[in-house]
């Protein structure tokens, strides 16, 4: 099983460059997330998508935008990347925003120079 | 005061030791409480639910106490394996669901 699917692995940007991080799940799951996870941080909630068809902002939206392509993509996009969004993305999706289990992408390491 | 707190580590410990994390959460509405284990590089995993009445599963227990909001996880007889970052992680509802994960207490298991 792929669980959740993250492209690209590793991306390297110019400060200003845009980007498109995709998501893919195929466990037919309602709620979609995007994490970043920086050192010391934890990992802190950049979107979510309770359901197919909305979109919410969690803790640190911005710079940050998504879209919910479907039930089974999720995708976030920077407009304009900053040095500070340098950090690892995870996306994430689970049956139900209460659901405990959430299933995590393998990670996009992205440095921003 | 961060959400959830949790102590950084590493714990090094040797092969066969038993080891404890503690963890404790901000929200005394928080609902539903989890471990989850990160491999260095990796995504997070879910480990365990933290049930009220406690729980085990093989080495691994794991504990709750609403009135002090601590939780604990408690690892028995420690093997290499067991290497890895562990993360406190509590479901709130803060206008809407949401996980919120600890830092992660890193542990090292050595021969």
């Amino acid at each position: 099983n792929a669980g959740v699917t993250q492209t690209p692995k590793f991306q390297v940007l110019k400060t200003g460059q845009s980007m498109t991080l995709q998501c893919a799940q195929d466990m037919n799951h309602n709620s979609m997330y995007w994490y970043r996870q920086d050192p010391g941080m934890g990992l802190r909630l950049i979107y979510y998508s309770a359901s197919e068809g909305t979109t919410d902002k969690g803790e640190v939206p911005n710079g940050y935008n998504v879209s919910r392509l479907n039930k089974r993509e999720f995708s976030l996009r920077l407009e304009s990347a900053a040095p500070s969004q340098t950090s690892v993305y995870f996306c994430a999706s689970s049956e139900a925003p209460g659901a405990g289990e959430a299933f995590f992408g393998q990670g996009t390491r992205l440095t921003v120079v | 005061r961060k959400e959830v707190e949790q102590d950084p580590g590493p714990f090094n410990v040797p092969e066969g030791a038993t080891v404890a994390f503690n963890c404790t959460y901000s929200n005394s509405a928080s609902q539903s409480f989890f471990w989850y284990r990160q491999d260095c590089r990796k995504e997070p995993k879910l480990l365990m639910s933290v049930y009220s009445s406690g729980n085990e599963d093989g080495r691994f227990t794991a504990q709750l106490n609403r009135a002090s909001q601590y939780i604990s996880l408690l690892i028995r007889d420690s093997k290499l394996s067991d290497s890895a970052t562990y993360l406190c992680v509590v479901l709130m509802n803060t206008g809407f669901q949401k996980l919120v994960f600890g830092t992660g207490t890193r542990l090292l298991v050595s021969p």
